[in-house]
């Protein structure tokens, strides 16, 4: 079936520091893919998508790029700030409309 | 327009109760999923409703329910509460576009004693 596999965490990095959070996927046909952030105490917020093949998601500073060929969208920052500190999931959705998360990258960044 | 709202945003139960949880969708927005957030297990899928209709289901016992009213409004309900139970309880609602994306609520902290 369809999942997501993300990268562990915790990450600790330096503010101004690169980001880079792994994602892979697996699933059968054009899956859309999707970052969400949520911060302590709050739900899920959307953070960026990609609905097919080469597309490239940005929000915020963020970006990801949707590869078929690695069936990846990992999650990139240049500069990281002390207010990007939350907790990162990637997801996808196929056909049927049911999505699917991965466990979830805990990022702290300290000033 | 509105977010997806969830009522209450925190419940305190004891061992065997039940209890009832409510989401209100974006306006328009006719899929409403339930997930259970842990420490432990992270965000697990419980089910999604369409049009008063459970169309997914997840990997959870009986306990565990739910359903879909005419205007979208959905409720969760969980019987015979155990300690294990305590959770953050999230809601998304999106419309039926292939690809959408998933709106969530603030949640409802559920905690068993």
């Amino acid at each position: 079936g369809d999942s997501v596999t993300q990268m562990e965490g915790p990450v600790t990095l330096s503010e101004e520091a690169f980001l880079t959070i792994n994602c892979t996927y697996t699933a059968t046909g054009y899956p859309s893919l999707f970052w969400y952030v949520q911060y302590p105490g709050e739900g899920l917020q959307l953070l960026l998508k990609a609905t097919k093949a080469d597309d490239k998601g940005s929000n915020k500073g963020f970006e990801a790029t949707y590869r078929k060929e690695t069936t990846s969208f990992h999650l990139e920052k240049g500069s990281v700030q002390v207010s990007d500190s939350a907790v990162y999931f990637c997801a996808l959705t196929n056909t049927g409309n049911q999505f699917y998360f991965g466990t979830g990258t805990s990022l702290t960044v300290i000033p | 327009k509105a977010g997806v709202t969830q009522t209450p945003r925190y419940l305190i139960k004891t061992r065997g109760q039940q209890v009832t949880l409510s989401c209100s969708p974006i306006s328009g927005h006719r899929s409403v999923s339930w997930y259970q957030q842990t420490p432990g297990q992270g965000l697990q899928f419980l089910f999604e409703y369409f049009s008063e209709t459970q169309r997914n289901k997840g990997n959870f016992p009986g306990r565990f329910s739910g359903r879909q009213f005419s205007n979208s409004r959905s409720e969760m309900n969980v019987s015979t509460l155990e300690l294990g139970d305590s959770a953050l309880y999230l809601c998304a609602s999106s419309l039926e576009v292939v690809g959408n994306e998933q709106y969530f609520g603030p949640g409802t902290r559920l905690t068993v004693t």
